[in-house]
């Protein structure tokens, strides 16, 4: 069990950019999780995958935003055409299919968008 | 839907003292209730959760948490601060809703030497 992985770490991007993150759950975890958050806030939910299937998505989540997790394994989340109220950390986390579970969360990418 | 609001965005203990974080909630079902910690630059970690069952629970590093059905509440102690305590605490309610949790905005703690 290596963890939740997340990369890259940070990311600076100018406004306007397209960027692109990577999450990697934990392999037994069918469930996999995007949140936001910003200085000094609780993590924000963004959408959550169940195997390959996208089963929920927040109306934070813009049409700007997308996300993919192909054959139910690593999972990409793209920001298209940045702006700098996009700057945030952004969480993954992965579980199993049960409430009383909980998460485990990877480091997070830190994006700057300048 | 289920939610959660934790009470002070910033706590100060010396080292040594009582340690006590606020989180309430609200949900129309029996609630699934979580604490998190972050360090700075770092994910969330688990603490400790409340499923079913005993309403005192222990989690790592020395926390508990006791859920009050009556007073709809999971607060967070440590009879001791350490320093390595510093960090962001977050309490969290699953949301049958979405099928997600649902955090509070946190709260800092500062433990003073």
């Amino acid at each position: 069990d290596t963890g939740v992985s997340q990369n890259p770490r940070h990311k600076i991007t100018k406004r306007g950019q397209n960027v692109t993150f990577r999450c990697d759950p934990i392999s037994e975890h069918n469930r996999l999780y995007w949140y936001r958050q910003t200085l000094g806030q609780g993590p924000e939910f963004l959408t959550y995958f169940q195997n390959e299937a996208q089963l929920e998505k927040s109306r934070l989540l813009s049409d700007r935003f997308s996300a993919e997790r192909p054959k139910g394994s690593f999972s990409t989340l793209e920001i298209q055409r940045t702006e700098q109220g996009d700057s945030a950390m952004y969480l993954c986390a992965s579980s199993f299919n049960r409430p009383d579970y909980g998460y485990t969360f990877g480091s997070g990418t830190r994006l700057t968008v300048v | 839907a289920q939610s959660v609001t934790q009470l002070g965005s910033h706590v100060s203990v010396s080292e040594g003292a009582l340690v006590l974080l606020r989180c309430n909630y609200s949900s129309s079902v029996p609630p699934y209730l979580f604490w998190y910690v972050q360090y700075p630059n770092q994910g969330l970690q688990l603490l400790l959760k409340y499923t079913t069952g005993a309403t005192l629970v222990k989690g790592i590093n020395g926390f508990e948490a006791e859920f009050k059905k009556s007073e709809t509440s999971f607060h967070l102690t440590k009879p001791s601060a350490h320093m390595s305590d510093a960090a962001e605490y977050f309490c969290a309610v699953y949301n049958n809703a979405g099928n997600m949790l649902t955090f509070g905005g946190g709260t800092r703690l500062m433990v003073k030497p």
